[in-house]
């Protein structure tokens, strides 16, 4: 059974603060690793699809590293504002299949 | 252009009946994606389908169908509901379905089984 974990489960930051989340998923087999935004009453939003080791994206304040070998993601939010409030969840595809492995997410609330 | 549209929004049925849920893809799009996200949980894979082929099935029993027509919308069907599948249904699209591509995502349909 493949597990994709996601840390923290919830976070509460100030308006301000930079703050980052972890993914973690089977380093063997890997094919790519999707990160998404979800905003609550809204559908998920794709942020980024990252499929190479050492992999380093960035949309903005928000940015994103890929660590195959070892099996995580860091995703980094600078200077969070409470528009960043959401849900973010990464996803793992791993070998041929098309199939997106979801962690349980982690929600990020910024205090104005 | 419209996103992924889903219908209907929300439905409520009780145990025994069956359902179906409706999506059409972004115009472009030949990959069409369904999600079962319960609350608590991240969103769980249940079929794919590019070019009204079967790519990819989840761990759902056989209750669960679906299809894709020739404009590339799908609908998924489950029979005989029972409580638990009380859910959030997500469907996804993508131009060729591929892993190194993102998903865009509807707003889903929210089915309660009473």
């Amino acid at each position: 059974i493949l597990n994709v974990e996601q840390s923290p489960q919830s976070l509460h930051v100030q308006e301000g603060d930079s703050t980052n989340f972890t993914c973690s998923f089977p380093s063997s087999n890997f094919y790519a690793l999707h990160w998404y935004r979800w905003e609550t009453a809204k559908s998920p939003e794709a942020l980024f699809v990252m499929t190479l080791n050492g992999d380093e994206k960035k949309k903005g304040r928000i940015s994103a590293t890929l660590n195959t070998k070892e099996g995580y993601s860091y995703l980094y939010i600078k200077g969070s504002q409470p528009e960043d409030s959401a849900t973010y969840l990464c996803a793992f595809i791993g070998g041929a299949t098309n199939k997106l492995i979801f962690g349980t997410g982690t929600l990020l609330a910024v205090q104005p | 252009d419209a996103g992924v549209t889903q219908s209907p929004t929300h439905l409520i049925k009780t145990r025994g009946q069956h359902v179906t849920l409706r999506c059409s893809p972004i115009s472009g799009h030949k990959s069409v994606s369904w999600y079962q996200q319960v609350l608590g949980q991240g969103p769980q894979f249940i079929f794919q389908y590019y070019e009204k082929e079967e790519r990819g099935r989840g761990n759902f029993p056989d209750r669960f169908s679906a299809r894709q027509f020739p404009n590339y919308s799908s609908e998924l069907n489950v029979n005989a509901l029972l409580l638990g599948d009380s859910a959030l249904y997500l469907c996804a699209s993508s131009s060729l379905g591929s892993g190194n591509q993102p998903q865009h995502f509807g707003d889903g349909t929210r089915l309660s089984i009473l």
